[in-house]
């Protein structure tokens, strides 16, 4: 497809368990992002990849969260014993670049509801 | 740490009336981007500006850079029902030395017809 794309776009949980969710950057973009954002407020940023690399997690609100991009394209945001305040939407977006100025690209996100 | 801040949080009004939203960050910033976010769907790129003091159109929407480059505006002329949904403003820092934006917490705009 042109866009981003992450999947589950939905994804309900039980406190305590583990979830993987995906993100499928825009072909040819370097950049990844990861985005979190509750309900009212704007996204907040938690890990950023150039490449495989993550080049800046201190977004990562704590070590229960990690993010890999093996082979530079698909990135997978897991979360360990997930709690209820970890509900929210989990957005990706990409770009070509990873300059100051470049483009980021929202895919659709994924709503995670940890009951 | 460094914060956007975005005013109002919400604005109610009728179609063809103006509509401003106005963004603030705690420090100078290296560019600022818009985005808009329908009900239910994901934030969607607008625009940048990165020089001091600029100002973009597009169709009747109005985007200021101030002089300082710590503060913004989006100005949308005679509104219309299609404008409905949360405008977010985003800083890029700098010395950040890639795109790490920081989001202000968006203003909901309703456009009643």
């Amino acid at each position: 497809g042109a866009g981003v794309s992450q999947t589950p776009s939905n994804k309900v949980t039980e406190k305590g368990k583990y979830v993987e969710l995906r993100c499928d950057p825009i072909s040819g973009h370097t950049a990844l992002y990861w985005y979190r954002q509750s309900l009212g407020q704007g996204p907040e940023f938690l890990i950023y990849f150039q490449g495989t690399g993550a080049a800046d997690d201190s977004g990562l609100p704590n070590d229960r969260f990690f993010a890999v991009r093996p082979e530079g394209s698909v990135s997978t945001l897991k979360i360990q014993r997930t709690e209820r305040g970890d509900s929210a939407v989990y957005l990706c977006a990409s770009s070509f670049l990873a300059g100051e100025s470049d483009t980021q690209y929202f895919g659709p996100g994924t709503r995670l509801t940890v009951l | 740490g460094q914060q956007v801040m975005q005013i109002p949080q919400y604005q109610h009004v009728q179609e063809g009336e103006d509509f401003t939203t106005y963004c603030n960050s705690s420090t100078t910033l290296s560019n600022i981007q818009w985005y808009k976010q329908r009900p239910g769907g994901h934030p969607v790129f607008l625009i940048q500006l990165v020089k001091s003091g600029e100002v973009k159109k597009q169709k009747r929407l109005t985007f200021q850079f101030g002089e300082a480059k710590k503060n913004s505006s989006l100005h949308i002329t005679a509104t219309q029902t299609t404008d409905v949904g949360t405008y977010f403003c985003a800083g890029t820092p700098f010395s950040g030395g890639y795109n790490k934006l920081i989001f202000g917490a968006g203003t909901r705009l309703a456009v009643h017809p």
